[in-house]
């Protein structure tokens, strides 16, 4: 059974470019939930997929966007990025009905200079 | 909103001995889950153990156990006959039993965090 997996490893970007971050969720996942970690925080919940649709979002701005693929893969976008985005963004994919049993993968540090 | 929090930022233990970390919450919801997860270095998150709060008895994993205080919102983690390989960041975070709350679904609300320092 293949684990969570994320892309890149880190990347580093300039303040008002664009990324996109990469995660392959465990085998048989259909739900992905996205975090931000900033330096000695806890996770911040971001959004979460479901069956390719946003249901359910956490206190982040629009400009913070995601897909979720047939295959369960997702991509997490930001927009017009600032220095505050910088973090370690950690994808996490949970079975059907059980959504609050998440398997984390090793995460994309992201530096915004 | 829930709220999680851990007031230890740094706990430190001798190898082969017993730690507890601390972790109070705040929701108004009879029915939730709680769980602590380990960060080693290596970044990825590894779920510890979970506790349902509709059940009284405390969870437990091997040498990891909890205190489940649900009346005072209390969330503690023991770690008996401590190893080096338990040296991590501690999270402890909850989740609401509903899948679907408010007209969306939650994700986990997480703590800062608790750093064990395991002396050798």
């Amino acid at each position: 059974e293949t684990g969570v997996t994320q892309s890149p490893t880190h990347l580093i970007k300039t303040r008002g470019q664009q990324v996109t971050l990469r995660c392959s969720s465990q085998s048989g996942h259909n739900t992905v939930s996205w975090y931000q970690q900033a330096l000695g925080q806890g996770p911040q919940f971001i959004f979460q997929y479901y069956r390719e649709e946003e249901n359910g979002r956490g206190n982040f701005p629009p400009r913070f966007s995601g897909l979720q693929f047939p295959n369960y893969s997702s991509e997490l976008n930001v927009n017009a990025l600032e220095l505050d985005d910088s973090a370690l963004y950690l994808c996490a994919s949970s079975l059907p009905g059980i959504a609050h049993e998440q398997y984390f993968g090793p995460g994309t540090r992201l530096t915004v200079t | 909103a829930q709220t999680v929090t851990q007031s230890q930022p740094e706990m430190s233990v001798q190898e082969a001995e017993t730690v507890t970390l601390s972790c109070t919450y705040d929701t108004s919801e009879s029915d939730y889950y709680l769980f602590w997860y380990k960060q080693p270095p290596s970044r990825q998150m590894i779920l510890v153990i979970r506790q349902e709060a509709y059940k009284q008895q405390n969870a437990t994993e091997n040498r990891f156990s909890v205190n489940f205080q649900k009346a005072a919102k209390s969330f503690s983690l023991k770690i008996s006959d401590s190893q080096l390989g338990d040296a991590a960041m501690y999270f402890c975070a909850y989740r609401t039993f509903l899948e679907y709350s408010g007209g969306g679904a939650d994700g986990l609300t997480f703590g800062k965090g608790t750093h064990l320092i395991i002396q050798p």
